[in-house]
């Protein structure tokens, strides 16, 4: 149990679909990230907030739609996705995006989304 | 472009035996250095690190070994259990900012 909690762990959905991924964090974090993970690549960094506020968006499709409501909630919402965006999707936080240079951040369990 | 590299995607180690897990990156200005470690239906969790200013970080029966010159560092686990099969990955970043670049991950399966 790392404090982190995502929801739902499994998500199918056609590509008309709307659905939201959501994350929740108990850690007292400022910082909460949204990250893909394909199959035997590396984590991809998609959406970062610091203080609610969105602080990097690296260069996603906007079929994704972050929200971050307060620094405990942050949720991603999809729309129109394509059979490619099938992957596992986590959620981490740390303290803050501070130039710390031992910052950790601390993940959730994943949404494994397939989209048909 | 991809600055971190794990070129084993899996390893096979007999319980009790060492296991070494290896690393390589691009970015000279990485100073600081993480292993996760992934159950099957978990998220990451943190494992350990190392600073670019030592060489050798210990933490019970998993230490860290960083090779600046050769940009390269490795994992090692001893003795491997069987609790000890997972997916690991290396993560890198620099002082400059926050943002984690992670290797794809190798795969230990440790045999009873």
């Amino acid at each position: 149990e790392t404090g982190v909690t995502q929801t739902p762990r499994h998500l199918v959905m056609g590509m008309t679909n709307k659905k939201s991924l959501k994350c929740e964090q108990h850690l007292g974090h400022n910082a909460m990230y949204w990250y893909k993970q394909s199959a035997k690549k590396p984590l991809e960094l998609m959406f970062v907030y610091n203080f609610k506020e969105q602080t990097e968006n690296n260069s996603v499709p906007s079929r994704f739609s972050p929200e971050c409501p307060n620094s405990s909630h942050l949720f991603l919402h999809l729309h129109t996705l394509q059979p490619e965006d099938s992957a596992l999707y986590l959620c981490a936080s740390s303290q803050g995006t501070g130039l710390a240079a031992q910052e950790t951040q601390y993940f959730g369990p994943g949404t494994r989304l397939l989209v048909l | 472009d991809q600055q971190v590299k794990q070129n084993s995607p899996s390893l096979s180690v007999q319980e009790g035996r060492i296991s070494i897990l290896n690393c390589d990156y691009t970015n000279s200005m990485f100073d600081y250095f993480l292993w996760y470690k992934k159950y099957p239906a978990e998220g990451p969790t943190f494992l350990i690190s190392i600073s670019s200013i030592k060489d050798k970080n210990e933490d019970g029966r998993f230490t860290v070994f960083l090779n600046k010159s050769a940009k390269h560092l490795s994992l090692h686990i001893v003795p491997s259990q069987p609790g000890d099969s997972a997916v690991y990955f290396c993560a890198a970043k620099d002082l400059n900012d926050y943002k984690l670049s992670f290797g794809a991950g190798t795969t230990v399966t440790v045999r009873a």
